[in-house]
């Protein structure tokens, strides 16, 4: 089966640094998303890993270590619009992506 | 222009009554999804489109039924609604060999069953 494991909420102060934990057991791999929702609106992308290491995109990183079925989501001096729900994903073959249950984050000023 | 559009965006009805939500895609993409967001904000993958065929299925009840009468289009049916079919649905389209498959969602339906 399939099982992905994050933090169901966070709180961070505006201008610091946050790091969204995902563990993951699935049967096969394909890559690993992070994807973020605003509430009442689609997710949207923000990055892939599908090697091992950190992938950086402006104030938003990703790590990704397939030993262990670990990524990270690393988010730099936060803003207030950044508090949203980050759900991890992980693609398994062709299949679609499986979901987890996503992160809440709450950016306080 | 919008990526991917779903409509309606609220969908409010009966138990046992029968309804469609419709997607649209204007990227061109291949592949095509529908997900469920339930109140515990769970994505689920219900069903996926490759080229109008039907390449996955979820344990889903054969109350919905999905179809894709072109590769930009994918409907979902749903039969006998139930009061456990409330949520939101969304959904997603990407290119299948493009490497990182990244999907573009819809803006949601939210359906409440009264």
């Amino acid at each position: 089966g399939q099982n992905i494991d994050q933090p169901t909420e966070m709180t961070a102060t505006e201008g610091a640094i946050v790091q969204i934990n995902c563990t993951y057991q699935t049967s096969g791999f394909n890559g690993l998303f992070w994807y973020q929702q605003h509430a009442g609106e689609a997710p949207t992308f923000l990055s892939y890993n599908v090697l091992d290491g950190l992938e950086e995109k402006g104030r938003f990183s990703s790590f990704l270590s397939r030993s262990k079925g670990y990524s990270y989501l690393l988010l730099k001096e936060l803003q207030m619009k950044d508090s949203a729900s980050y759900l991890c994903a992980v693609r398994t073959g062709r299949r679609a992506l499986t979901f987890g249950s996503g992160t809440r984050l709450q950016v306080q000023p | 222009d919008t990526a991917v559009s779903q409509t309606p965006k609220y969908l409010v009805t009966q138990m046992g009554n029968d309804k469609s939500i419709k997607c649209e895609q204007n990227l061109g993409h291949d592949t095509m999804y529908w997900y469920k967001q339930d109140s515990k904000k769970f994505l689920k993958i219900m069903f996926s489109y490759n080229n109008k065929e039907l390449i996955i299925n979820e344990t889903v009840p054969n109350r919905f039924s999905p179809k894709s009468p072109d590769k930009a289009h994918l409907n979902l049916h749903i039969n006998s609604l139930e009061l456990g079919d409330s949520a939101v649905y969304f959904c997603a389209s990407s290119q299948e060999l493009a490497g990182d498959n990244e999907q573009f969602f819809g803006p949601g339906t939210r359906l409440t069953v009264l």
